[in-house]
């Protein structure tokens, strides 16, 4: 398996119910960011959680990692219709000379109105 | 405010085509990278530069180059176009300094492309 893995692959909720995806990665990271993606779309950032940080909130999101378990997890609130769309996470991890981002597979989130 | 450009937004090829991508990074960004993002697939790293230079190296086939120029924007060339190339092509840019402090990375739209 990749770096990035994600968790449900696809999630289906009721408008209002809260939506929770999780991200684990393998090795050491400098910071984790979610990405959504709306289909056929560009990915727009949606929040970074530092390597040294545990919680993070934005709105209705909110992330926490946990680098013992090497995982993380975005839960989106009171989700809306709108909220339809994948979610990736990606790792920043030191690379030889510089970083690299590495995607996770996305989790598919469909919120029924 | 300025964002990532991408051109062409959709191009269709024939097998064994040449196709070229271009990319206009968001004012001030230093830094561009390149994605291949196959039908319901993640995105894949497939190169970046930094002034001007490679920085880093993904899964990028040999059949593609791509450089960036001295006004930081990029082009990826694909040579003898494959059906598997069929995908969305993503740009990106951002700030190297701090990359590791969490620089965003922001995305284009993309460039579809389709091999037939």
């Amino acid at each position: 398996s990749q770096q990035g893995e994600e968790d449900p692959q696809a999630l289906s909720i009721q408008e209002g119910e809260n939506a929770t995806m999780n991200c684990s990665y393998k090795t050491s990271i400098n910071n984790l960011q979610w990405y959504r993606q709306n289909s056929g779309r560009g990915l727009v950032h949606l929040i970074l959680i530092r390597s040294n940080e545990r919680e993070k909130h934005s709105g209705r999101l909110r992330v926490t990692l946990d680098t013992s378990k090497k995982s993380s997890s975005l839960l989106i609130t009171a989700s809306r219709a709108a909220d339809t769309a994948s979610y990736f996470c990606a790792t920043v991890v030191d690379n030889t000379g510089g970083f690299k981002t590495i995607f996770g597979a996305g989790t598919r989130l469909f919120v029924k109105a | 405010a300025a964002g990532v450009i991408q051109s062409p937004r959709h191009l269709i090829k024939e097998k064994r085509e040449t196709a070229t991508l271009k990319c206009y990074p968001i004012p001030r960004h230093d830094t561009v990278y390149w994605y291949q993002q196959g039908p319901g697939q993640d995105p894949q790293f497939l190169i970046s530069f930094y002034e001007k230079m490679q920085s880093d190296k993904g899964s990028i086939p040999d059949r593609f180059s791509a450089q960036q120029f001295s006004d930081y924007h990029s082009e990826l060339n694909m040579s003898s176009l494959e059906l598997g190339d069929s995908a969305l092509y993503f740009c990106a840019s951002s700030q190297a300094v701090g990359i590791a402090s969490g620089n965003t990375i922001y995305f284009g739209e993309g460039s579809w492309l389709t091999v037939v």
